[in-house]
């Protein structure tokens, strides 16, 4: 199994530029999850998407972020406008959601995101 | 303040120390406890997990919980320079598919 797959795996922008990051989940996975991990705030969880569908955006910082997922297999996360203070390491995971409350995680290697 | 408090470090230990992390919470529907590790420029992966109370053993790991203290440890015997990474706590509700997660202890293990 290939895991979970992010890209890119680093991008570097200005202030001002649209940010488009990508997931694509484990296969027969049927949650999915956005995370941006930063030194101050740990890792926090941003949006969670149940069979496609988002369940949970609380996380979502402001308006200048959204996410998709318009299949099973994919997922982005856009920023738009960027800005300095989004510099961030963001990570997707996908997991069996069984509603236990206790279905593992998987998680990709994650995009460093830099905004100038 | 967070639901999940955990000391971010680093701790810095010999090879073949017996290693101590920890984590205390404030949100008493916590049933599901987890640790996961990071290694530098990676995703965070399952190490461990325990239901309620109790102790969890896996090899060299050990992960207990006191719901009474509201306080969970993971325990390294022997640990070795590939244990060096961060160590993240985790915690869920029942019903809870989100998970509330510690800001990570960073560990090095030196030869």
């Amino acid at each position: 199994d290939a895991g979970v797959i992010q890209s890119p795996r680093h991008e570097v922008t200005e202030m001002g530029q649209e940010v488009t990051l990508r997931c694509k989940p484990i296969s027969g996975h049927n949650s999915l999850f956005w995370y941006r991990q930063t030194m101050m705030r740990g890792l926090e969880l941003l949006i969670y998407f149940n069979n496609n569908v988002p369940i949970d955006d609380s996380g979502m910082p402001e308006d200048r972020f959204s996410a998709k997922m318009p299949n099973a297999s994919f997922s982005t996360l856009k920023i738009q406008p960027s800005e300095p203070r989004d510099s961030a390491v963001y990570f997707c995971a996908s997991s069996l959601a069984l509603g236990r409350g206790r279905e593992t995680q998987y998680f990709g290697p994650g995009t460093r995101l830099l905004v100038l | 303040q967070k639901e999940v408090e955990q000391d971010p470090g680093p701790l810095s230990v010999p090879e073949g120390a017996i290693v101590s992390l920890n984590c205390t919470y404030s949100n008493s529907a916590f049933q599901y406890f987890m640790w996961y590790r990071q290694y530098s420029r990676k995703g965070p992966e399952l190490l461990m997990y325990t239901y309620s109370s109790g102790n969890k053993e896996d090899g060299r790991f050990t992960a207990q919980v006191d719901k009474s203290s509201k306080y969970i440890s993971l325990f390294i015997r022997d640990s070795q320079p590939s244990d060096s990474a961060t160590y993240l706590c985790a915690m869920s509700t029942n019903s809870g598919y989100a998970l509330n997660f510690g800001k990570g202890t960073s560990l090095l293990v030196t030869p």
